[in-house]
Formats: C-alpha cells, sequence, structure tokens
C-alpha cells in the first residue's frame, strides 16, 4: 500500500518555464514533507521541505506547497533548467514519539527540461 | 564529511549465491536505514536502525533478507540465496536522531543472474 504515491512518472518542460510535481499521501499522521533530486547512479540528495504547520516554504527557484485538506503537496521550479532534469522523490514522515523519523517515499518523476 | 558511503558499488552475483552489502553512515548520525529502488515501488525502506538497534524491519522482503548494525559506523544488508529479483539498486542512509532530513550513500547495483 504506497502511502505516498507520484501519479506522473514523468514530466516534460521548456527551459525558462515552470515545472509543477505532484505528490499526494494518504496518512493523516505524517507532518513532516521533504522533496528529493536524484541523478542518475547518484544517491538522492535533499531539495526542500515543509512542515505539517506551514502550507509554503521557498528556497530560491523551489517552492514547495502543501494543502494538508487534500493530502497533496506540490513542487514548483522557476524558472526550470536543464540541469534540473532529474528524477524527483516525495517523501513523509510520521512524528512517532522516537528519536527517529523514517522517511517514507513516493515512486519519483522524472523531470526532463528541454533546452 | 565524507558522507555515506557505501560498497561495492556494483555487484553481480549468480543466483542462490549470498551476497553483502556494506554501509559506513555519517559520523555523529545514529539513525540508518535501509532502502530499497525499484521502478515499481520507488525507494522502499527495508529496515531502519536508532542506536545501532533495529527499529521496524517491516519492509524487508523475506527472511532471505536480513541486516545488522554491530556499532556506530558500519552496518551490512545481506541476502541468502539470492535471487534474480532481488536485482535493483539499494541505498543506506543516515540521519541525526530526531531529524528529518536523512543522507544518502551513492547506492549499490545489485545484479543477480
Amino acid at each position: 500500500d504506497q502511502q505516498v504515491k507520484q501519479n506522473s512518472p514523468s514530466l516534460s518542460v521548456q527551459e525558462g518555464r515552470i515545472s509543477i510535481l505532484n505528490c499526494d499521501y494518504t496518512n493523516s499522521m505524517f507532518d513532516y514533507f521533504l522533496w528529493y533530486k536524484k541523478y542518475p547512479a547518484e544517491g538522492p540528495t535533499f531539495l526542500i521541505s515543509i512542515s505539517s504547520i506551514k502550507d509554503k516554504n521557498e528556497d530560491g527557484r523551489f517552492t514547495v506547497f502543501l494543502n494538508k485538506s487534500a493530502k497533496h503537496l506540490s513542487l514548483h521550479i522557476v524558472p526550470s533548467q536543464p540541469g534540473d532534469s532529474a528524477v524527483y522523490f516525495c517523501a513523509a514522515s510520521e512524528r512517532n514519539g522516537g528519536a527517529t523519523n523514517k522517511l517514507i517515499f513516493g515512486t519519483g518523476t522524472l523531470l526532463a527540461v528541454q533546452p | 564529511d565524507a558522507g555515506v558511503i557505501q560498497s561495492p558499488r556494483h555487484e553481480v552475483t549468480e543466483m542462490g549465491q549470498e551476497v553483502t552489502l556494506r554501509c559506513k553512515p555519517i559520523s555523529g548520525h545514529n539513525s540508518l536505514f535501509w532502502y530499497r529502488q525499484t521502478m515499481m515501488r520507488g525507494l522502499e525502506l527495508l529496515i531502519y536502525f536508532n542506536n545501532n538497534v533495529p527499529i521496524d524491519d517491516s519492509g524487508m522482503p523475506e527472511d532471505r533478507f536480513s541486516a545488522k548494525m554491530p556499532n556506530a559506523s558500519f552496518s551490512t544488508l545481506k541476502i541468502q540465496p539470492s535471487e534474480p529479483r532481488d536485482s535493483a539498486v539499494y541505498f543506506c542512509a543516515s540521519s541525526l536522531g530526531g531529524g528529518h532530513k536523512a543522507f544518502f550513500g551513492q547506492g549499490t547495483r545489485l545484479t543477480v543472474v
């Protein structure tokens, strides 16, 4: 049972335009959300995150939006650059009262930014 | 810091053989995670440790899979016997306890023929 879903396996965008990557989740206990970026033959690297007490977090060209009522979050990249071409993973964690927050990942979306 | 270090980077083995994947977490991190990446399931959490103790191994697919963390700087994921459907990229990640952000190694690409 996928608790974190990325329904678009791939997305193609022109350089300079906006890229919007979407993610849905089912577990209402998730309280922190992250986006990771992965290049081929490398491990995922952290990109941006958002706490469930917020609805928006911005870092340069990257903005993450959270809609808790819809259990939906999105990552906006503007303007998109060819170097942004990678697989983007959405992840969520649930506060379990312990010292470890495990991350549950989606299946990823392959973003291709065309020059 | 060198980051999370995994070895080997690539492993090709025959069906039925034992495979051991290794991970050295970032110094000072006390949580360690093993993930498997497949097209169908994305990044799937197999098991994670906190302070060298296994906390949740519910993601381990079968008894053929086992993981250990004998000390704070080393962990292994073992598959015995290996099968072709185990072919995937296996990632190790570590984090500071209580933190949300995990840091990943470069992964081990396992091919079982």
